[in-house]
């Protein structure tokens, strides 16, 4: 079955403890990226990649760093997160197929609680 | 640089009538157009998308869409909502002409079908 899989579901941490939310997915998809979901603000994108080494910043980066060093493989660091960074985490993948099969496909998402 | 407003943060509709969700875009080329769906405490599924030839769009759930290049627009409808339709839209653009090959999401319309 394709997906896209994050963990962990829902965290609740410490400011400044640093924390990691992995993301896999099973498509061989090129491009993956990351989004946060606050309420009136919809999803803004944190950080993408186009494929493995190569990583961009998306609207939102400051506080957030990624790697990809696999292609299935996407995880975001948060070094010292800080409570501003309470919010729901998507994951996403895509394929840059100028064919039918451009959709991103989602995660379940990560609800992070930062206090 | 690619980008997408869904004007309405909530539209409501009683169940049976006709709905439509707005969606207008802006890319530097041609687009790739998406809708998606977030039921409560889900991730984002995929409706239906735009990339090339007729103009209407059909998905799941009986959604369908109306590409209209002049006026930049992707709206989503159904011809008789549903109460289980309430949910979260989102409407995204992707730009074929190069650059980021990343979906740009709108801030999301919240649909309320009310019984």
């Amino acid at each position: 079955e394709a997906q896209v899989t994050q963990n962990p579901r829902y965290l609740i941490t410490v400011t400044g403890k640093k924390l990691t939310v992995t993301c896999s997915q099973n498509m061989n998809h090129e491009y993956m990226s990351w989004y946060r979901q606050d309420p009136g603000l919809g999803l803004r994108q944190i950080y993408y990649s186009m494929n493995v080494e190569v990583t961009d910043k998306g609207d939102v980066p400051e506080g957030y760093k990624v790697s990809r060093k696999e292609k299935r493989n996407f995880p975001l660091i948060l070094e010292s997160p800080s409570p501003n960074q309470t919010s729901l985490y998507f994951c996403a993948s895509s394929t840059p197929d100028r064919g039918r099969n451009t959709e991103a496909f989602f995660g379940q998402g990560t609800r992070l609680t930062v206090v | 640089a690619q980008s997408v407003a869904q004007p309405e943060d909530q539209v409501n509709v009683a169940e049976g009538n006709p709905l439509t969700v707005k969606c207008t875009y802006s890319v530097s080329g041609n687009p790739y157009l998406f809708w998606y769906v977030q039921y409560p405490n889900r991730g984002l599924q995929f409706l239906l998308k735009y990339i090339t030839g007729d103009n209407l769009v059909k998905g799941s759930y009986g959604f369908e869409a109306e590409f209209n290049k002049s006026q930049t627009s992707f709206h989503l409808k159904k011809p008789s909502a549903l109460v289980s339709d309430s949910a979260l839209y989102f409407c995204a653009v992707r730009d074929t002409s190069g650059g980021s090959y990343i979906p740009t999401f709108g801030r999301g319309t919240s649909l309320i079908v009310h019984p």
